[in-house]
């Protein structure tokens, strides 16, 4: 069974800092999709960015990127120029890449990023 | 606009009662899906349909059901069987298989 994990319940920066957070995942798959997801305190949940386990480049939207090292398992999101309305908490997911709409997202247990003034 | 429509935003069920969170979506979305947010835990997938009048067990059924009767709408019953149901619930719907998941902005049910 595919597992996600985060290793980091809390972090803090700096607002215009850069920050890294850090997901592992297990499985077996070669071929799957990684994603993460911010939750502010509105609890809305908001996709920051996807990634193909079989596109080599990693994907980057606008401040945000991802460092994905397939063979160490490896999904890290990094935040750059933080800004306040960054704070929130970030999920990372798996989800295998065949099933159909039975595929599901497997989550990790989050990580709560502070940005400070 | 179109997404993904869940109410109430709070509830509260009394001891031995079913109470039902609802969930609507305009995106035109086949497949749809209920999780459950506890805290420390992230999401856990309880019930998910991918076409009208179908649905599936997630990893926590035990204590839930759902009705999938029409493709907009895909209603959760937290059943008197659910011990401990308070959480923050999520629905989301997808279009393609591997693509994002759309999310409904969550309901919060506590017990009295």
């Amino acid at each position: 069974a595919q597992t996600v994990t985060q290793s980091q319940p809390e972090m803090s920066v700096q607002e215009a800092e850069t920050v890294t957070l850090s997901c592992t995942y297990d499985t077996s798959e070669n071929n799957y999709y990684l994603f993460w997801y911010k939750q502010p305190p509105s609890r809305q949940m908001i996709l920051v960015i996807r990634q193909e386990a079989y596109k080599q480049q990693n994907a980057t939207e606008n401040r945000f990127s991802v460092n994905f090292q397939k063979a160490a398992k490896s999904f890290s999101l990094k935040i750059s120029d933080s800004q306040l309305g960054d704070t929130a908490m970030y999920f990372c997911a798996f989800m295998r890449g065949y099933g159909g709409a039975t595929n599901k997202l497997i989550f990790g247990t989050g990580t709560l990023l502070a940005v400070q003034p | 606009d179109g997404g993904i429509t869940q109410s109430p935003k709070y509830l509260f069920r009394k001891e031995g009662q079913n109470v039902t969170l609802s969930c609507e979506q305009n995106l035109n979305h086949d497949a749809m899906y209920w999780y459950r947010q506890d805290p420390g835990q992230g999401l856990r997938l309880i019930y998910y349909s991918q076409i009208v009048n179908d649905f599936q067990k997630g990893d926590i059924a035990e204590g839930y059901s759902v009705s999938r009767e029409k493709k907009e709408s895909f209603p959760l019953t937290v059943t008197s069987a659910q011990k401990n149901p308070t959480a923050f619930y999520l629905c989301a719907s997808r279009m393609g298989n591997y693509e994002k998941l759309f999310f409904g902005s969550g309901t919060q049910l506590s017990v009295l």
